[in-house]
């Protein structure tokens, strides 16, 4: 299976901040990366597929890049409704692995 | 617009089965397949497995290989997780989700249901 590591585990930051979280796979997974926002007591939301591109409807703050095995995401301003925790996933094998997850909070 | 609706909350008793109801509608049913993730209280996100609303095939994690069955009803829209032999770990919440593997060069979950929270408990 593919490991999927994300780090940090949690972050505190304040509103207008930018914040970076790293996703780091195990193995090659040719830009097969998603990043999903989980909101206390909802289900996940999709942000970025492909690892750069951004789906329909989310903000333009949210942006996501690669280099190699490691894939990044950026949020330039942090806004109050960002504060969730976030998943990387690689779509490129069976099974569709997540990493451990990062804690936005605010600081 | 779409929309995933689950199945309400489940409360069991170490070594019986759930089954987890899933209804699509807002979009072609059969265009696109359904996922299962599940989620153990304070915990990461877990995927259990796919299956095809058009022909049925199915693609299961190893953990879960022998415990789990998913079905789908092309009458009703209806996608099921049935999970068996059922342990207090597998106290979690249960979402499906819209796959577009198939569809997309690089394949994601577009739409999430509400979530089905199943308790394990003597």
């Amino acid at each position: 299976d593919i490991q999927m590591t994300q780090s940090p585990s949690s972050l505190s930051a304040s509103v207008g901040d930018r914040v970076t979280i790293t996703c780091r796979a195990s193995q090659s997974i040719s830009s097969h990366l998603n990043w999903y926002q989980q909101r206390p007591g909802k289900a996940p939301n999709l942000l970025i597929y492909g690892a750069t591109s951004l789906q329909s409807g989310v903000p333009s703050r949210f942006s996501g890049s690669e280099s190699g095995t490691d894939f990044t995401l950026t949020i330039s301003s942090l806004q109050p409704e960002d504060f969730a925790v976030y998943y990387c996933q690689q779509s490129y094998s069976s099974p569709r692995t997540f990493g451990q997850g990062t804690k936005v909070e605010i600081k | 617009q779409v929309q995933l609706m689950q199945s309400g909350a489940e409360v069991k008793k170490p070594g019986a089965s759930v089954k987890v109801s899933c209804k699509a509608s807002g979009y072609r049913f059969t265009s696109y397949g359904i996922s299962w993730v599940r989620q153990a209280p304070g915990q990461g996100l877990e995927w259990m497995g796919w299956i095809s609303t058009y022909n049925g095939n199915t693609n299961y994690a190893q953990y879960f290989q022998g415990r789990v069955t998913m079905t789908t009803d092309t009458s009703t829209n209806t996608t099921y997780l049935d999970l068996r032999s059922l342990r207090s770990d597998d106290t979690a919440v249960y979402y499906c989700a819209r796959d577009t593997v198939g569809l997309r060069f690089h394949p994601y979950f577009d739409y999430w249901g509400q979530g089905t929270l199943v308790t394990v408990s003597s």
